[in-house]
């Protein structure tokens, strides 16, 4: 596996369940992200963790929350999601600090729809 | 407000070249980056940019204005490949990335 991966690719989920989305990245980056993408509209930043730690948490709401094990591997855990939800979940990763580009490398994206 | 804007969309012929704007005003700047993104794909890099001039890469070149708080993304030699939305992003004072709605390109033959 190259780049960064995320699994599932599609996911329906009811408003009672709970799921989790996976995101890997094989760059040896230092950060990751999760990204929410509505039709339309810009980029939601949602969470940013740099060296496992998570240093953004952009208002998220309390039915999304992350996980990151380690600098390799990023989780979002969902559970009593609204309609709402329903977008393009998109996990990214980048090398921050001294030397870094900070450009970021976007794994494919988890399309979530909440029925 | 930190804010990003660009057309919502354009239309272009193949063969042509065509100009995509991005206006900004962020809390700080530490560069410029484009990115295209293919309908259900991932936003893939373009282009960074952090000081003011102009950055050819192939058919692709990005220009920067921070006086003006201007970039665009200039693409020479359409293709229809070229078909997708076009990203601006602004990384900020906190070295956050701020996003642009993006512009979708449309390529007729």
């Amino acid at each position: 596996e190259t780049g960064v991966t995320q699994t599932p690719r599609h996911l329906v989920m009811g408003m009672t369940n709970k799921k989790s989305l996976k995101c890997e990245q094989h760059l040896g980056h230092n950060a990751m992200y999760w990204y929410k993408q509505s039709a339309k509209k810009p980029l939601e930043l949602m969470f940013v963790y740099n060296f496992k730690e998570q240093t953004e948490n952009n208002s998220v709401p309390s039915r999304f929350s992350p996980e990151c094990p380690n600098s390799s591997h990023l989780f979002l855990h969902l559970h009593t999601l609204q309609p709402e939800d329903s977008a393009l979940y998109l996990c990214a990763s980048s090398q921050e600090g001294t030397g870094g580009s900070y450009e970021q490398y976007f794994g494919p994206g988890t399309r979530l729809t909440v029925t | 407000g930190q804010n990003i804007d660009q057309p919502t969309e354009m239309t272009a012929t193949e063969g042509a070249i065509v100009q995509i704007n991005c206006t900004y005003q962020t809390s700080g700047f530490n560069g410029l980056f484009w990115y295209q993104q293919h309908a259900g794909e991932a936003p893939t890099f373009l282009s960074y940019n952090v000081l003011d001039g102009l950055e050819e890469k192939g058919r692709f070149s990005s220009f920067l204005s921070r006086s003006k708080g201007y970039s665009y993304l200039l693409l020479k030699e359409l293709q229809m490949k070229d078909s997708a939305s076009y990203l601006c992003a602004v990384m900020d004072s906190n070295y956050q990335l701020i996003w642009g709605a993006g512009t979708k390109l449309i390529i007729k033959p």
